[in-house]
C-alpha cells in the first residue's frame, strides 16, 4: 500500500508551460517536503510545509499544503530546461508513534522533462 | 554545494571484494541516515542512526554493516554484494528533537556497480 500517492509519474512539457505535480493521501501529515533530484545528484530540499492550507513561493515554484494536511501540490510557472529532474514529496505521519525523526513516506516521484 | 559529503562518487565492485562508503557532515546534526535509491524511483530507507547509535535497521542484509564513528561521519561497510545491489546510495543527515520537521539534508549519493 502506498501511503503517499504522488502524480503524474511522468511529464514531459514545453518551455514556457504550466504545470503541476499531486502528492496524496488518507493519512494526516505533521509536515511535508518537496525534493527535486537531477541525474547522479542527491535529493535537494526545496520547500517545508506544516500548517494545513498553508501557501509558499520559490520563485516560479508555488507550493501548497491542504487544509486537512493530507496532500500538497506543487506548481511550476512558466517551466525551464532547468527545471527538469525527479520530483518527490515526503512526510511524516502525524502521530506515528516510536521516534520523532527517522522515517519519511516518500511518494513515487514526478519525472519532470521541459524540452527548449 | 551540499554540506554532507560522499565517497567515493562511483564504485565497482567484484561480488567478493570488501569496500566502504564514506559520509561526512558539519551542520551539527545528530541524525544520519543510509538510502539505497534505484534508476527513477525514490529513495529506500536502510538505516537510521541518532546520537551515534543505531535506533532504525530497515531488515538489510548482512552483507551492508553501517557504522557511525562519531557525529559527522558514517560509514557502509559492503561485503559479499549481489549485482542486484547495484544503486545510488544517499547519505542523509537531519537534526532530532521532538519537534523535528523530517527535513533531510542528503549528499550526492555513491553509484555502486556490482559486477
Amino acid at each position: 500500500t502506498q501511503l503517499l500517492e504522488q502524480s503524474p509519474q511522468f511529464l514531459s512539457i514545453q518551455e514556457g508551460e504550466n504545470l503541476t505535480v499531486y502528492c496524496n493521501s488518507s493519512s494526516v501529515f505533521s509536515s511535508l517536503q518537496w525534493y527535486r533530484q537531477e541525474p547522479g545528484e542527491g535529493p535537494v530540499l526545496l520547500v517545508t510545509v506544516v500548517t494545513g492550507g498553508e501557501v509558499k513561493k520559490l520563485k516560479r515554484l508555488t507550493f501548497q499544503f491542504g487544509d486537512a494536511r493530507k496532500d500538497s501540490s506543487l506548481h511550476i510557472t512558466a517551466a525551464q530546461p532547468g527545471d527538469t529532474g525527479l520530483y518527490l514529496c515526503a512526510g511524516k505521519i502525524a502521530n506515528a508513534g516510536g521516534t520523532s525523526y527517522g522515517k519519511l513516506t516518500f511518494g513515487q516521484g514526478t519525472i519532470l522533462t521541459v524540452h527548449p | 554545494d551540499t554540506e554532507v559529503t560522499q565517497t567515493p562518487k562511483h564504485l565497482v565492485m567484484g561480488m567478493t571484494n570488501k569496500k566502504s562508503l564514506k559520509c561526512e557532515q558539519h551542520m551539527g546534526h545528530r541524525a544520519m541516515y543510509w538510502y539505497k535509491q534505484k534508476a527513477k524511483k525514490p529513495p529506500e530507507l536502510m538505516f537510521v542512526y541518532s546520537y551515534e547509535k543505531l535506533s532504525i535497521n530497515e531488515s538489510v542484509p548482512s552483507r551492508f554493516s553501517p557504522e557511525c564513528p562519531n557525529s559527522s561521519l558514517l560509514n557502509l561497510h559492503l561485503h559479499a554484494l549481489q549485482p542486484e545491489d547495484s544503486a545510488l546510495y544517499l547519505c542523509a543527515s537531519s537534526q532530532v528533537r521532538v519537534v523535528h520537521t523530517g527535513e533531510l539534508f542528503f549528499g550526492e549519493g555513491s553509484r555502486l556497480t556490482v559486477l
